[in-house]
């Protein structure tokens, strides 16, 4: 079985700080996909990044960068000088050889002014 | 191009009725999921089509529950006898297909569904 764990349910942040969202995932598939959606206050889920199991190379997109551990199975998400536009819900999903994503239970992001 | 639309943006129904919820997939994506997004049980899957085939419906939490898909296109999502635990946010997701399973699925708005 697949599972997914964001311990964090609240974070709130003034704008500028840096902020790590966590991610920790179980699975006993070699190969799987894990993922990072935003949902802000609208409602649509806006997919972020799309990790393989095979590529453990960090990635950095503007203000955004994720951490993916293997030996500690966590994908973890960094804002840094966070802003009010990056208050949101963010979901981090797992998909493994199956069709379904598995979501964690979503981090509610909020940055104040 | 256009994204994965859904109607109606809201239903609200009384218990009992029938709902239809309607998913237009990305152009040229031959994968269609569905998901519920329901306060305390967070996004929960509950079908997946390739094509017009649903080789995937163990998700879908009773027999109240039908999806059908046409034409490798629009999707359906008919909910018979609603009850007020259906209340949640139906998400649709389109996808297209790569041999190694890693496609990415890229959702539509939701549809907003309260049983009264």
């Amino acid at each position: 079985a697949q599972k997914v764990t964001q311990a964090q349910t609240e974070i709130s942040v003034v704008e500028k700080e840096d902020v790590t969202l966590d991610c920790v995932y179980e699975t006993r598939d070699t190969t799987y996909y894990l993922f990072w959606y935003k949902q802000p206050p609208s409602g649509e889920l806006v997919f972020l990044i799309r990790r393989n199991s095979f590529d453990e190379q960090n990635e950095i997109s503007g203000r955004y960068s994720w951490n993916f551990q293997k030996s500690t199975s966590s994908f973890n998400f960094t804002i840094t000088a966070s802003q009010v536009v990056d208050s949101a819900v963010y979901f981090c999903a797992l998909k493994t050889s199956g069709s379904r994503l598995t979501f964690g239970e979503g981090t509610q992001l909020t940055v104040n002014p | 191009g256009a994204g994965v639309s859904q109607s109606p943006s809201n239903k609200v129904t009384e218990k009992g009725k029938d709902v239809e919820l309607r998913c237009d997939p990305i152009s040229g994506h031959t994968a269609l999921y569905w998901y519920r997004q329901s306060l305390g049980q967070g996004l929960e899957f509950l079908i997946y089509f390739q094509g017009n085939s649903a080789p995937d419906k163990s998700g879908l939490p009773s027999d109240r529950f039908s999806a059908e898909r046409t034409g490798g296109s629009v999707s359906t999502l008919t909910i018979q006898r609603t009850q007020q635990e259906d209340s949640a946010v139906y998400l649709c997701a389109s996808s297209g297909f790569r041999l190694s399973g890693g496609e990415t699925q890229y959702f539509g708005p939701g549809t907003r569904l309260l049983v009264l």
